[in-house]
C-alpha cells in the first residue's frame, strides 16, 4: 500500500521556466511533509519542508504548497538550473518535525535543459 | 563539519553470508534511522534508534537487526543475506528525540550500496 505516491517518474523544463514536481499521500495522520533531492552515488539532501499547520513555505527558488483537503502537495523550483537535474522525493512523517519515520514517494527525476 | 558518515561506501556478498553496516551521525546529533532503497523506490524505513532505545521498526524480518552505541553511532546487521537484500541502505541522523514536538529534520549519509550475488 503505497502511502505517499509521486505519479510522475519524470519531468523535463527548460531553464529557467518553473519545474513544479507533485505528491499525494493517503494516510491522513501525516502531519509533517518534507522534499528531498538525490544525485546519482549521493544520499537524499533536505531541500525543504511543511508542516501540517500551513499551507506554504518558502526558501529560495523552492516553495511548498500543501493542500490538505486534497492530500496533496507540490514544490516549484523558479527559476529552474540545470544544477536542480537530480531526484526528487516527497516524504511524510506522523508526529511532528519530521524525525519520525518518513514514509517516502517513489521519486520524480527532474531534467532541466539548457 | 563533517556530514553522517557511512561504511563502506560498497559491499559484496554471497547468499547466506550475514553483513554489518555502519554510520556516525552528524556530530550533536542522538538519533539514528536506517533506510533500504531498492532500484526504482523510495527509501523504505528499517529502523530507528535514540539515546541507544529502539524508537521504531519498520516492516522487515527479524534478519534485520541493529543497535546504537554510547557514541551514538550505529550498526545495522542483516542475517541469512538474500538475493533480495540487494539494495542501497541509508543511515539519517537528527538532532532530537524523535517523539519531541520541535522541527526535526533527518539528514541523511551517502549510503552503503550492498550487492548479494
Amino acid at each position: 500500500d503505497q502511502q505517499v505516491k509521486q505519479n510522475s517518474p519524470s519531468l523535463s523544463v527548460q531553464e529557467g521556466r518553473i519545474s513544479i514536481l507533485n505528491c499525494d499521500y493517503t494516510n491522513s495522520m501525516f502531519d509533517y511533509f518534507l522534499w528531498y533531492k538525490k544525485y546519482p552515488a549521493e544520499g537524499p539532501t533536505f531541500l525543504i519542508s511543511i508542516s501540517s499547520i500551513k499551507d506554504k513555505n518558502e526558501d529560495g527558488r523552492f516553495t511548498v504548497f500543501l493542500n490538505k483537503s486534497a492530500k496533496h502537495l507540490s514544490l516549484h523550483i523558479v527559476p529552474s538550473q540545470p544544477g536542480d537535474s537530480a531526484v526528487y522525493f516527497c516524504a511524510a512523517s506522523e508526529g511532528t518535525g519530521g524525525g519520525n519515520k518518513l514514509t517516502f514517494g517513489t521519486g520524480t527525476q527532474l531534467k532541466v535543459e539548457l | 563539519d563533517a556530514g553522517v558518515t557511512q561504511s563502506p561506501t560498497h559491499l559484496i556478498k554471497t547468499r547466506g553470508q550475514q553483513v554489518t553496516l555502519r554510520c556516525s551521525p552528524i556530530s550533536g546529533h542522538k538519533s539514528v534511522s536506517w533506510y533500504q532503497q531498492v532500484l526504482g523506490q523510495g527509501p523504505q524505513f528499517i529502523f530507528q534508534y535514540y539515546e541507544k532505545e529502539e524508537r521504531g521498526r519498520g516492516n522487515f524480518p527479524d534478519r534485520f537487526s541493529a543497535r546504537q552505541f554510547p557514541n551514538y553511532s550505529s550498526e545495522l546487521n542483516v542475517n541469512a543475506l538474500l538475493l533480495g537484500d540487494s539494495a542501497l541502505y541509508l543511515c539519517a541522523s537528527s538532532l532530537r528525540d524523535p517523539r519531541g514536538l520541535a522541527k526535526n529534520i533527518q539528514y541523511f549519509g551517502a549510503g552503503t550500496r550492498l550487492s548479494v550475488l
